[in-house]
Parts: C-alpha cells; sequence; structure tokens
C-alpha cells in the first residue's frame, strides 16, 4: 500500500468557518508534510514534520495550524481564511528522516478548499 | 537552496521519446537529483532520483552529467498518458534540508498522438 489518503476532496469554507483538512497513510512513514498549490503553479512548502514532532514551517500564516496526532494522520486545521487561501492542498509522507539518502515522498491527491 | 532551470514545455509524438532537461548549476555534494510528475488533477508522482551516475527504472531515465551540473529524463516512449507537468527538483540530504522538496516552475510536456 503506497497510498496517502486525503478527505475531503473539496471544502468550501466561509472566512470565519473553522474547518480541517485530514491526512493519513499506513506505510510506517514518519515524514509528513503539507503544501500548497495554487492553480498552474508549483507545490509550495509549508511544514515537514519528522517522527511526530513540527521540525520545518515556512514562514506559514497561525490561520493555518497544523497538527501531527500519531505516526499515520497528519491535520491541517483552518481558521479565518482570507479568498487568496483558496487553493489545492496537499499532503505527503516519507520514510524515516534518517533513512538513506534520497527516499521517495508519497503524495496524496489533495483538497481542494475554496474560501468565500 | 539550489535552484533548478528547466525549459516551459516540451511537445512529442507518441511513441517517441521524450528527452527533459535540467540546469542545476548551483547543486552542491550533498543535493540529490529528484524528479517528480504532476499529471492533471493529481498530486505530484515520483518518477526517478539519483546523485552522480545514470540511473533508470521502469518509468524513465535519468542522465546526469560528469559535473553534476544539469541532469536530463529520459521517456524512452511516450504515450498520452504521460501528458504532465515534469518537475526538476535537488533535495539536500543535510539536516536542515533533507525535509525540503521543493518545486520549480517544471516543464509541460504535451503528447501528441
Amino acid at each position: 500500500d503506497t497510498e496517502v489518503t486525503q478527505t475531503p476532496k473539496h471544502l468550501v469554507m466561509g472566512m470565519t468557518n473553522k474547518k480541517s483538512l485530514k491526512c493519513e497513510q499506513h506505510m510506517g512513514h514518519r515524514a509528513m508534510y503539507w503544501y500548497k498549490q495554487k492553480a498552474k503553479k508549483p507545490p509550495e512548502l509549508m511544514f515537514v514534520y519528522s517522527y511526530e514532532k513540527l521540525s520545518i514551517n515556512e514562514s506559514v500564516p497561525s490561520r493555518f495550524s497544523p497538527e501531527c496526532p500519531n505516526s499515520s494522520l497528519l491535520n491541517l486545521h483552518l481558521h479565518a481564511l482570507q479568498p487568496e487561501d483558496s487553493a489545492l492542498y496537499l499532503c505527503a509522507s516519507s520514510q524515516r528522516p534518517d533513512f538513506p539518502s534520497g527516499n521517495t515522498i508519497y503524495f496524496g491527491e489533495g483538497s481542494w478548499l475554496t474560501v468565500v | 537552496d539550489a535552484k533548478t532551470t528547466q525549459p516551459n514545455s516540451m511537445e512529442s509524438n507518441e511513441e517517441e521519446p521524450v528527452h527533459l532537461p535540467c540546469n542545476h548549476s548551483t547543486i552542491s555534494g550533498t543535493d540529490y537529483i529528484h524528479w517528480y510528475r504532476q499529471l492533471p488533477s493529481q498530486g505530484p508522482e515520483y518518477v526517478i532520483h539519483g546523485l552522480t551516475s545514470n540511473v533508470n527504472n521502469r518509468m524513465a531515465s535519468l542522465a546526469i552529467a560528469e559535473d553534476r551540473k544539469s541532469s536530463t529524463l529520459i521517456l524512452h516512449r511516450a504515450t498520452l498518458r504521460d501528458a504532465a507537468v515534469y518537475y526538476c527538483i535537488l533535495r539536500g540530504m543535510t539536516t536542515d534540508s533533507w525535509g525540503k522538496l521543493q518545486f520549480g516552475a517544471g516543464t509541460q510536456v504535451v503528447v501528441t498522438p
């Protein structure tokens, strides 16, 4: 099973709402990632978790709050978003961060977020 | 962070080989060269990676220049399903850089029947 599952596939939320994006993998990976992708642009790294601890935050606004409750799950909590935050949010995972170099990153199909 | 330069787009006929170039003149000794592709409405998908030697797998081949300042992804026989954006990415393996798979603009590959 080389799958990263993201839910929901589509989400529409108002600027005052609180919602969450969820990501799950059962490959035993200990590194998990959130990326944001605007239309016709490459994915941009947001957060990296290593052994369930936040290791990289690419200066993401605090209205995005990641959480890694266990080694298989990764959440992205959303609050007070702006219309410009509408994008495809991609979750990914890879093997242990200390695994021999070059290990593959597996991506989910993404959650399409629209902020109205 | 080391950057990559790729052509915006390339077109190929079906069943023909496709050679996708990537320049990475500021590559460091610990950077691996990764290629991912993204089909429409899907997440990126791993294609191949290498450090110094040429690499082959079932999807593609990766040819790395001797000075490592450039590389070429080779799709041996393009199919319509290979139409995607192909990203050449440098991935550092130091403690600070291992987590940063940072995408450049990529090359849009168009395959014509």
